[in-house]
C-alpha cells in the first residue's frame, strides 16, 4: 500500500514568514504528485501536478519542486500571508492510478 | 468554483437508511471520482468512473455503490447506514482518467446519521 507522509502536521508563522513544508512518497513505481490547497469549509483546490525528477513549478508566492529519485517534493511559500491560511495536501497515484493522499499539512498565517 | 457541483449539501438521516449522493462532472471531463472525509481522517478515495465505467475502487464498503451514466453525471448509493458513516463525501472530475490529470473538486456533500 503506498504511503504518502507530509511534515510537518501544522505550522503556525508570522505574517510575511516565508516557509516550507515536506511530502514524502515511495520513490518507486512513481508516476505523478498533486499538491491542493484547502481552506476551511471549502473544497481542495488543485495547485500543481508534477512528473518529472527536478520539476519545479510556481503559482504567485507558492511554488514546488520534485525530487522523484529520493522521494519527496517541497511546497514553499514567500511572504505568507492571512488567506494562506489552510490545509496543504499532496497525494500520489497509486499502481491502479488511485490518488493516495496525505494527512496534510496546517498551515495558520498570523497577522 | 470548480465547475463540478454536488447535491445535496448537507443530508441528515437515520441508522439504517439508504441515501443517493449527486455529482455533476466539470463540462467536458470524463472521469468522476468519490472520496470520504470522516472526522479526523484524510481524504480517503472510493471509487473512479471513467466514461461510464469503473476504473478503480478503494476501500469502499459493499453497502455503498456508485454509477456513472451516459450524460457523465455520477451517484454514490449508501445503504443500511451506520453512524460511522457520517463524513463529508466529495466527488472530483478530470479530463480523462490519467495519473497526471488534475482533479477538480465538488463543494462535498456533509451527511450526517443520527
Amino acid at each position: 500500500i503506498l504511503n504518502v507522509e507530509q511534515s510537518p502536521q501544522s505550522l503556525h508563522v508570522q505574517e510575511g514568514d516565508s516557509t516550507n513544508f515536506t511530502c514524502s512518497f515511495p520513490s518507486s513505481n512513481f508516476y505523478a504528485l498533486h499538491w491542493y490547497r484547502w481552506e476551511t469549509a471549502k473544497s481542495p483546490e488543485a495547485l500543481f501536478v508534477m512528473t518529472l525528477n527536478g520539476d519545479e513549478k510556481k503559482k504567485g508566492r507558492i511554488s514546488a519542486t520534485l525530487n522523484t529519485k529520493e522521494g519527496y517534493s517541497y511546497l514553499y511559500i514567500k511572504g505568507s500571508q492571512p488567506e494562506d491560511s489552510a490545509t496543504y495536501l499532496c497525494a500520489s497515484p497509486d499502481s491502479s492510478y488511485k490518488l493516495i493522499f496525505g494527512s496534510g499539512t496546517r498551515l495558520l498565517v498570523r497577522p | 468554483d470548480s465547475g463540478v457541483t454536488q447535491t445535496p449539501k448537507h443530508l441528515i438521516t437515520a441508522t439504517g437508511q439508504r441515501v443517493t449522493l449527486r455529482c455533476s462532472p466539470r463540462s467536458g471531463d470524463l472521469s468522476v471520482y468519490w472520496y470520504q472525509q470522516s472526522l479526523d481522517q484524510g481524504l480517503q478515495f472510493l471509487i473512479h468512473y471513467y466514461n461510464g465505467e469503473e476504473r478503480a475502487k478503494g476501500n469502499i464498503l459493499e453497502r455503498f455503490s456508485a454509477q456513472q451514466f451516459p450524460d457523465l453525471h455520477s451517484e454514490l448509493n449508501l445503504s443500511s447506514l451506520e453512524l460511522g458513516d457520517s463524513a463529508l463525501y466529495f466527488c472530483a472530475s478530470s479530463l480523462g482518467g490519467r495519473s497526471t490529470d488534475t482533479q477538480y473538486f465538488g463543494p462535498g456533500t456533509r451527511l450526517t446519521v443520527l
